[in-house]
């Protein structure tokens, strides 16, 4: 079963706007990671933010995480039309389990 | 360069035809792990190793076997293939839990298994 839900599951935005994308999950985690996939390619890691932590920068990418409400924010600012891909987030690892992703949201930067 | 390297890309089989999809890195990772993406579906789990010699089950499991002789190798075995194991499969490594380096996964290329 999926633990993470990412939202919305499809966005498009002109170059150069601000693409915001949202996870939710179920239980309790060390730490949550966004992973990047190009069309049919490899998970790309992006960025990891611990349990303890709010909020982590990465280049234009910015992330947030609220544990007391369950959720992460992944913000691209200034986007480009390269950064078209589909977004996850992933928790875990759990104790008998490893990370489990969500669905994913499809990103598209028109130029 | 550090990879996950997994073989073949793309494979045509029918059903029933033992196959073996072998997946390789070279990171001295710890943790190694097969998912499968469908679409609608993300990724789904399908068996994960700690370490040599020890495997679980992920989400997915049935249908699929793997073993972890050497640290390297993850193969993901399909003893008998039906075609609802028609899908996009990726191997992935990461470092142990607690290590200094980060434990986000590394993925392979991805194989692309029909099953007819």
């Amino acid at each position: 079963s999926q633990q993470g839900e990412e939202d919305p599951q499809a966005l498009s935005i002109q170059e150069g706007e601000n693409a915001t994308m949202n996870c939710s999950y179920k239980t309790s985690i060390n730490n949550l990671q966004w992973y990047r996939q190009n069309s049919g390619r490899g998970l790309v890691h992006l960025i990891l933010i611990r349990s303890n932590e709010r909020e982590k920068h990465s280049g234009r990418l910015r992330v947030t995480l609220d544990t007391s409400k369950k959720s992460s924010s992944l913000l691209i600012t200034a986007s480009r039309a390269a950064d078209t891909a589909s977004y996850f987030c992933a928790t875990g690892p759990y104790n008998n389990n490893d990370m489990r992703f969500g669905a994913g949201t499809r990103l598209t930067v028109k130029p | 360069e550090a990879q996950v390297t997994q073989n073949p890309r793309y494979l045509i089989t029918v059903t029933g035809k033992k196959l073996t999809v072998t997946c390789s890195q070279n990171m001295n990772h710890e943790y190694m792990s097969w998912y499968r993406q469908d679409p609608g579906l993300g990724l789904r789990q399908i068996y994960y190793s700690m370490n040599v010699e020890v495997t679980d089950k992920g989400d997915v499991p049935e249908g699929y076997k793997v073993s972890r002789k050497e640290k390297r190798n993850f193969p993901l075995i399909l003893e008998s293939p039906s075609p609802n194991q028609t899908s996009l499969y990726f191997c992935a490594s990461r470092p142990q839990q607690g290590s200094t380096a980060s434990y986000g996964y590394t993925f392979g290329s991805g194989t692309r298994l029909t099953v007819v």
